[in-house]
C-alpha cells in the first residue's frame, strides 16, 4: 500500500458526459502528479500540483482540468468525453515538488471506461 | 513519436535464472532514468534509478546499466525470483523535469 488513495477504481459513463476523480496524497506529500495510461501504452504525465499551485504541465487536453486543495487532496476533471479518453488515470505524490529526483508514489488508479 | 522505447512487450524466463529488460531511448538530453514495477491492479511503484553520470547502479538483487553511446539501458534481474513477475516500466527525464515513459514489458518466472 503506497499510502495514495484514488476513488472511484471504475467508473463508466457515456461521450460527451463529465466526470471527476478524487486523489488523496500519502501524508506530508505536497506534491500530487496525474497520469493517463491508455491501453498497452506508458504513462503520459498529464500534470503536477505543489502545494495547491500549479507546477508542471504535460500533455493535457484543454477538456481536462485538475486542482489541489488545501486540504492536498485532488481531482481532476474530465468534460466532454470521448471514447480515446477511455484509460487508467494514476495519481502519485512526492514529498516535495521541485523535480523527479524525489520518488513519486502511486495510487492504485482509476478505470475509466467512455462507451 | 516515442522517446522512450521497450520493444519487448513480455519475457518469459526460469526461475533462478537472470531477467534482462531492455529499454532504448532517442533524446540524448535525458540524464536520469528510472524503472519501476507494476502488479495488477495496483500502482507502479519505484524500482532502482541512474543518473547519466554513471553507468551502473546496484540494488540488491537489481542492476541498472545505462549506455550512453548506444542510448540504451537495462535492467538485470538476478536470479528471477516469483514475485518478480510483474510489469516494469522504463522512464527518463531531462533536467529533473516529467517523466517520460516506455510502454512497459510484462517478466513473466516460470517456476
Amino acid at each position: 500500500d503506497s499510502g495514495v488513495t484514488q476513488t472511484p477504481k471504475h467508473l463508466i459513463t457515456a461521450t460527451g458526459q463529465r466526470v471527476t476523480l478524487r486523489c488523496s496524497p500519502r501524508s506530508g506529500d505536497l506534491s500530487v502528479y496525474w497520469y493517463q495510461q491508455s491501453l498497452d501504452q506508458g504513462l503520459q504525465f498529464l500534470i503536477q500540483y505543489y502545494n495547491g499551485e500549479e507546477r508542471a504541465k504535460g500533455n493535457i487536453l484543454e477538456r481536462f482540468s485538475a486542482q489541489q486543495f488545501p486540504d492536498l487532496h485532488s481531482e481532476l476533471n474530465l468534460s466532454s468525453l470521448e471514447l480515446g479518453d477511455s484509460a487508467l488515470y494514476f495519481c502519485a505524490s512526492s514529498v516535495a515538488g521541485g523535480n523527479v529526483y524525489n520518488e513519486q508514489f502511486f495510487g492504485p488508479g482509476t478505470r475509466l471506461t467512455v462507451l | 513519436d516515442q522517446q522512450v522505447k521497450q520493444n519487448s512487450p513480455s519475457l518469459s524466463v526460469q526461475e533462478g535464472r537472470i531477467s534482462i529488460l531492455n529499454c532504448d531511448y532517442t533524446n540524448s538530453m535525458f540524464d536520469y532514468f528510472l524503472w519501476y514495477k507494476k502488479y495488477p491492479a495496483e500502482g507502479p511503484t519505484f524500482l532502482i534509478s541512474i543518473s547519466s553520470i554513471k553507468d551502473k547502479n546496484e540494488d540488491g538483487r537489481f542492476t541498472v546499466f545505462l549506455n550512453k553511446s548506444a542510448k540504451h539501458l537495462s535492467l538485470h534481474i538476478v536470479p528471477s525470483q516469483p514475485g518478480d513477475s510483474a510489469v516494469y516500466f522504463c522512464a527518463a527525464s531531462e533536467s529533473g523535469y516529467q517523466l517520460i515513459w516506455g510502454a512497459g514489458t510484462k517478466l513473466i518466472i516460470k517456476p
